[in-house]
Formats: C-alpha cells, structure tokens, sequence
C-alpha cells in the first residue's frame, strides 16, 4: 500500500521561528490533507490541498502532485502551535481510504 | 453548531465487556468514520458509513461493530473488549466523500484492562 512519511519527526523551536515541515507520499494521491493536534489531542483540519498552494495566517502548504511531497509551513511560530502534525492522503484508487502519516511533534519553546 | 460530539471523553473497561462510543454531528454530513489512534502511529481506519443503512470495514474493523440508523449518528460498539483495544477513538464527518475534508470529534480514550 502507499507509503506515507513525514519529517522531521520532532521539532524544538523558539518562539517566533519559522519551521517547514514535510510529507512524502509513495503513491499518487487524489487529495492531501493536513491536522493539528493539539496538546489536548483535539485534532484540527488545517488544510485540504490535492495540489498546489494555500494560506490561512501565519500558517501556509503547498503540495507538489506530480513530485508526491507536501509541505506545511508555520511562520512566527507561537506556543500555541505546538502539538502534533499529520498529513494524510486519499490513494488515487479513490477507495474512500484515507492513509495517515505518523507525524510531527512540535514543540514552541517560549 | 456543535460540529461532531463523542461520548464518553474517558472509559476503561475489563476485558470481555462491551461498551459503546456514541457520536453524532449536527452538520448534515453524510460521510461518517472512526478511527483509532495508537502511540507513534497515525490514526487508522476502522469502519464507516457512506449514508444512512449503509457501513463499511476499514484498516482494522476486527472487534468493532456499526450501524447508521441516521445521519446524525454513528456508535461504535466493542462486543467484547481486548487489552489490544485500548487506544483513543475518533469519530469524523465529511461531507462530500468519506476520504474528503474530514472533521473530527474530541476523541474517546479507552482503556481496557
């Protein structure tokens, strides 16, 4: 099955940093998306982006289809960024099966 | 709008019991999922529900049963619980596809001993 990797997979920042974080896919996708979960365990849907660029504040993804990466990048980072991150995609099959990564921890030191 | 509401938050359970996790959501959506979430994993798919009647099997429905008698909700039910069982459940709705823009509940952690 499609493999799904994120990097880094920890990440210790100070606040106000910025950070990129990465998400390979081995397969070609029909959509991507990106969550939050907090240090509550709420998970918040950030982003849904097949391809190409979106941005919502301080946070922005980009995803390159055709090149199976996507990117997740936090600017200004704030304590209230820190958690986890996961992207998760929809295989091309289109089988209503979505494949998770085991994503980022990040921590926003303050 | 309350979104999509799971209960309970907390639960722990002696092996062979049976229990259910209740989730409902208030935006109409057709498509509802649970998944599991472990530690250092992501969370994977156990059962969902394309409508109303209709339930399907995911990554791992081994354990787990469902059923969709409305729209606005989706128990899952453990018929006899296992300590391989515990974990932190979520409930998700989307609404244009089960894989489309999903939207989660605050989790259910299970504990079974």
């Amino acid at each position: 099955g499609i493999q799904v990797e994120q990097s880094p997979p920890d990440l210790i920042l100070q606040e106000g940093a910025n950070s990129t974080l990465r998400c390979n896919f081995s397969d070609s996708v029909n959509n991507l998306q990106w969550f939050h979960q907090n240090p509550w365990g709420q998970l918040i849907n950030l982003f849904y982006i097949p391809s190409g660029t979106k941005q919502n504040g301080r946070l922005s993804a980009t995803t390159v289809a055709t090149e199976r990466y996507s990117l997740l990048y936090i600017s200004s980072s704030q304590t209230t960024d820190s958690g986890v991150y996961f992207c998760a995609v929809e295989r091309l099959n289109r089988d209503d099966k979505i494949i998770f990564g085991k994503g980022t921890r990040l921590h926003i030191l303050p | 709008n309350a979104g999509v509401t799971q209960t309970p938050k907390f639960q722990v359970l002696k092996t062979g019991q049976s229990m259910t996790l209740q989730c409902a959501q208030d935006m109409n959506h057709e498509y509802m999922s649970w998944y599991r979430q472990d530690p250092g994993m992501g969370l994977r798919l156990i059962h969902y529900s394309v409508g109303a009647g209709i339930t399907d099997q995911g990554e791992v429905p081994n354990g787990y049963n469902v059923s969709r008698s409305t729209t606005e909700d989706f128990p899952l039910r453990l018929l006899s619980a296992a300590p391989s069982q515990t974990s932190v459940y979520f409930c998700a709705s989307s609404k244009d596809r089960v894989a489309g823009e999903l939207f989660f509940g605050e989790g259910s952690r299970l504990t079974v001993l």
